[in-house]
């Protein structure tokens, strides 16, 4: 079936590095969606992305951390700076236009802040 | 906000015997509900989704049916196989907090031993 895929699989950084996330979407599905999971909790929605703006963020989507997909390349998800509390596994997820509710997600980036 | 809440795991069995995975859900709207399944290494995938009340959905054997009063959405299985090993998600998706934010359960986690 279609794959998200997402780079790196696994990062470590240091509190207060910047970090970037990548997620390349199934290719013609034009919604995109990050979720964290943080360990032994549930996935929570982060943001939603449509025609190059966000649509949609919830409470955990802080002014440190930014969307884009610049030229139809990667997915991004971009933390600067970052703080301990954002160490979890990051979900990429996309969706075509006709089944918004069929979101297929990639494999997650665990993300280590020490 | 919405919530979902599912049986904690993990839920050992054995090949051939019955499976129930509870999920309860509070939502203040009319959800979409769907069961993702994760096997090791990959992102959730889509295993079925209800959008209506009272329906049942099912795919690979799995079924649950949408109960609007009880606010339940319990995932069965009459016979499961080793290959159903993997960690099982409740989730919602709520007109009211987002046509397409998906709200996920802590996840079960599966074990069928031969």
């Amino acid at each position: 079936g279609p794959k998200v895929l997402q780079i790196p699989s696994h990062q470590i950084i240091d509190m207060g590095q910047m970090v970037t996330l990548n997620c390349d979407p199934v290719s013609n599905h034009l919604y995109f969606y990050w979720y964290k999971q943080i360990l032994g909790q549930q996935m929570e929605f982060l943001v939603n992305f449509y025609n190059g703006k966000v649509m949609e963020k919830s409470k955990l989507f802080k002014d440190q951390f930014s969307v884009e997909r610049p030229d139809g390349s990667y997915f991004t998800l971009k933390i600067q700076p970052t703080a301990l509390e954002d160490s979890a596994v990051y979900f990429c997820a996309s969706s075509s236009r006709d089944r918004v509710y069929e979101q297929y997600f990639g494999p997650g980036t665990r993300l280590t802040v020490l | 906000g919405d919530s979902v809440t599912q049986t904690e795991g993990p839920v050992t069995l054995s090949e051939g015997t019955s499976l129930t995975v509870n999920c309860s859900y509070e939502t203040k709207q009319y959800p979409t509900l769907f069961w993702y399944v994760q096997y090791p290494g990959e992102g959730p995938q889509l295993l079925f989704k209800v959008p209506k009340a009272n329906e049942k959905g099912s795919n690979r054997g799995f079924e649950a049916t949408y109960n609007k009063e009880a606010t339940s959405f319990h995932l069965q299985k009459a016979s499961v196989q080793e290959s159903d090993s993997a960690v099982y998600y409740c989730a919602l998706s709520d007109l009211a907090e987002g046509a397409d934010r998906l709200t996920f359960g802590k996840g079960t986690q599966l074990i069928i031993q031969p």
